[in-house]
């Protein structure tokens, strides 16, 4: 089955420690990319990958690093975490990017991890 | 800086139609995306337009005009499973980068 998994699925953390939230797709995908999705304000691009060790900043990087070592893996690593990076985060993959010939491609999106800052 | 804007809420009775309008203003574009998130759960992919023009997928259609900045998602025959949120997405000159407007909430009435 073709899917995006994301782990964990629910966090509460304190600030501070660090972590990662794991992100994997079965597909083959050159594209992955993570989100934030806060009350009011939408999803909110954090990074994007087009490939193996190809990686970029969406509009809220801050405080966030990410990894594509291998294809099928995009982590989320969260240094220093603090109360406002509380959020439900999204990571999502697609055949291409979102400009290319594929893009009316199917996009999946994991199935999210809520995270709590304390 | 880059604005999408979308309404808040709509509310609409089982069986009827509804529009979504959705307006962007962006430094640079390539085309538009519509997602549909129900609560709780991830956003799915409904279409993507990259030219002008209406593309119609079953019940839903979505319509772009480049020049105007604009589009609009129409969900006919409204059931009650399409209670939800609609992202509208611009993809802009960047290659793979994603925005997002704030969703609107579609509220199916029996």
């Amino acid at each position: 089955e073709a899917q995006v998994t994301q782990n964990p699925r629910y966090l509460i953390t304190v600030t501070g420690k660090k972590l990662t939230v794991t992100c994997s797709q079965n597909m083959n995908h050159e594209y992955m990319s993570w989100y934030r999705q806060d009350p009011g304000l939408g999803l909110r691009q954090i990074y994007y990958s087009m490939n193996v060790e190809v990686t970029d900043k969406g509009d809220v990087p801050e405080g966030y690093k990410v990894s594509r070592k291998e294809k099928r893996n995009f982590p989320l690593i969260l240094e220093s975490p603090s109360p406002n990076q509380t959020s439900l985060y999204f990571c999502a993959s697609s055949l291409e990017g979102t400009s290319g010939a594929y893009s009316t491609d199917t996009q999946y999106f994991g199935p999210g991890t809520r995270l709590t800052v304390l | 800086g880059q604005n999408i804007d979308q309404p808040t809420e709509m509310t609409a009775t089982e069986g009827a139609i509804v529009q979504i309008n959705c307006t962007y203003q962006t430094s640079g574009f390539n085309g538009l995306f519509w997602y549909q998130q129900h609560a709780g759960e991830a956003p799915t992919f409904l279409s993507y337009n990259v030219l002008d023009g209406l593309e119609e997928k079953g019940r839903f259609s979505s319509f772009l005009s480049r020049s105007k900045g604009y589009s609009y998602l129409l969900l006919k025959e409204l059931q009650m499973k399409d209670s939800a949120s609609y992202l509208c997405a611009v993809t802009t000159d960047s290659w793979g980068k994603l925005q997002f407007g704030a969703g609107t909430q579609v509220v199916v009435t029996p």
